[in-house]
């Protein structure tokens, strides 16, 4: 079975940083590329972050870039985003998302991030 | 960046009712169109891929069509569970692979 489990989120005040990590099992890790989308409360799907399968390509919504940096470990099947410089309006649930395709066949639960003094 | 345009945000019918979603693309993403389900307090689900493929166990009642900047997406009969939220989504070539602003669904 096909498993994402995302840790990590939590309180951080503006400014601060934080690790998301995903973990992932039930199919070949270093075989798909993977995003991280957002939701922010009462609001709707946002792009964040993608890599590709080995890690060698990574992109950036314009929102984030220069400040979050995603990355893999293929050797523990996990996903990460170090997000930095954080910003009030980055509070979110944050999903890690297997891409199959074009789609994303699997998301894992989410994980909360909020920024607040 | 490719930019999608979803309507309505919100929708209220009944049950049985055909429901029609509607999405345009910024530029022609061909058929590189997606659409979500997202019900309260969980992660999204892939309903369709492709603009008009059936992701495998989701029930024939969904549907998708469109190429090009116009997309559409069909419930041929709504049924109470299909209460959600429904998202669009283009995954043109590179990353960021953007999303529509969501249809709220209501009964």
């Amino acid at each position: 079975e096909v498993q994402l489990v995302e840790s990590g989120g939590g309180l951080v005040q503006p400014g601060g940083s934080l690790r998301l990590s995903c973990a992932a099992s039930g199919f070949t890790f270093s075989s798909h590329a993977f995003h991280w989308v957002r939701q922010a409360p009462g609001k709707g799907l946002e792009y964040v972050s993608a890599i590709d399968s080995t890690g060698g390509s990574t992109y950036y919504a314009n929102s984030v870039k220069g400040r979050f940096t995603i990355s893999r470990d293929n050797s523990k099947n996990t996903l990460y985003l170090q997000m930095g410089s954080l910003r009030v309006e980055d509070m979110a649930v944050y999903y890690c998302a297997r891409v199959g395709g074009g789609g994303y066949e699997y998301w894992g639960q989410g994980t909360l991030v909020t920024v607040s003094s | 960046d490719i930019q999608m345009t979803q309507s309505p945000s919100s929708l209220s019918a009944s049950v049985g009712d055909r429901v029609t979603i509607t999405c345009q693309a910024s530029q022609d993403i061909l058929n590189f169109l997606n659409w979500y389900q997202q019900k309260p307090g969980k992660a999204p689900k892939l309903l369709i891929y492709d603009a008009s493929n059936l992701e495998p166990g989701v029930p024939s009642r969904f549907s998708g069509s469109g190429s090009g900047t116009d997309f559409t997406f069909t419930i041929s009969s709504l049924q109470p569970e299909d209460v959600a939220t429904y998202y669009c989504q283009q995954y043109d070539h590179l990353p960021p692979y953007s999303f529509g602003q969501g249809t709220r669904l209501e009964i």
